[in-house]
C-alpha cells in the first residue's frame, strides 16, 4: 500500500482563477510525477522530478506548472483554469533508479466551470 | 518510440466467469518493465504487478495470473472466477531504463463483471 495523497480530490472552480492541486508521499520516493487523464482515456504524463529542486515537462505539454522544493510535497499549478483544464490529475512517486514500480495517489478531479 | 495496445475496449463477463486482458507493446530496448494497474470506480491506480524483462516466468497471484511473452511482446493478464469486485478498468505499462522511469500507458480495458 502506497502512502501518497492528493488535495482536493474534487474541486469545481470558475474560470480564470488560480488553483493549486497538492500531492505528498511518505515513503522518501526521489521520483515523483503528475499525470493527466480524461474521463475513460488513458494517462498522459505531464510533469515529473527526478529529486528536490528537478522538475521536467512530460509528454503532454501543460499549461500547468510544478514545484519540488521538499522531497515528499510536489503541487501542481494552474495560474489560469479554463475548461479544457478539466481533467483527472494523478500524482505518483517511485524510488530511484530504473524501473521501479510507481505508487498513485487517488486524483484530483478538476471541473473548470 | 515505445507503445503499449490494449485492444480491448470493453469486457462483459458473468460472475465466475474467467477472462483475458490483453496488452501487446512495442519497444527497442532490450530492458525493460512492464506493470499492471487497476482503476476502480473511484479513480485511484491500484499496482498490480511489476515484470522485467528478463523474467519471463509467468506469475500467479490468487486469482490473477500473468502470462509474459518476449516472443510476441505480449503481457496477458487472466482472472479466474471473475467477480463483482473486479469491475474496474485496468491498464497495462511499459517503463524503460534511463527515463526516469515513466511509463506509457496503454488505452485501457474496461472489465464489467455482472451477477
Amino acid at each position: 500500500e502506497a502512502d501518497i495523497y492528493q488535495t482536493p480530490r474534487y474541486l469545481v472552480i470558475g474560470t480564470g482563477k488560480k488553483i493549486t492541486l497538492e500531492c505528498s508521499q511518505t515513503m522518501g520516493h526521489d521520483k515523483m510525477y503528475w499525470y493527466q487523464q480524461d474521463p475513460g482515456m488513458e494517462l498522459h504524463l505531464i510533469h515529473y522530478s527526478y529529486g528536490v529542486n528537478s522538475t521536467e515537462k512530460g509528454d503532454l505539454s501543460s499549461e500547468s506548472t510544478v514545484s519540488r522544493i521538499r522531497t515528499e510535497h510536489f503541487p501542481l499549478t494552474l495560474e489560469s483554469a479554463r475548461p479544457s483544464h478539466t481533467s483527472q490529475y494523478l500524482c505518483a512517486s517511485g524510488r530511484g533508479g530504473s524501473g521501479n514500480t510507481i505508487y498513485f495517489g487517488e486524483g484530483s478531479w478538476l471541473t473548470v466551470v | 518510440a515505445q507503445k503499449v495496445t490494449q485492444a480491448q475496449t470493453e469486457i462483459s463477463v458473468v460472475e465466475k466467469e474467467d477472462v483475458t486482458l490483453d496488452c501487446v507493446y512495442e519497444t527497442r530496448d532490450t530492458t525493460y518493465y512492464l506493470f499492471w494497474y487497476k482503476q476502480p470506480p473511484s479513480g485511484e491506480l491500484v499496482f498490480l504487478i511489476r515484470r522485467n524483462s528478463f523474467d519471463e516466468q509467468n506469475e500467479i497471484s490468487g486469482r490473477y495470473s500473468w502470462n509474459f511473452q518476449k516472443s510476441t511482446s505480449s503481457f496477458n493478464f487472466t482472472i479466474t472466477a471473475s467477480q463483482v469486485v473486479d469491475s474496474a478498468v485496468y491498464f497495462c505499462a511499459l517503463g524503460l531504463t534511463g527515463t526516469a522511469s515513466k511509463l506509457t500507458f496503454g488505452t485501457g480495458t474496461r472489465l464489467q463483471v455482472t451477477l
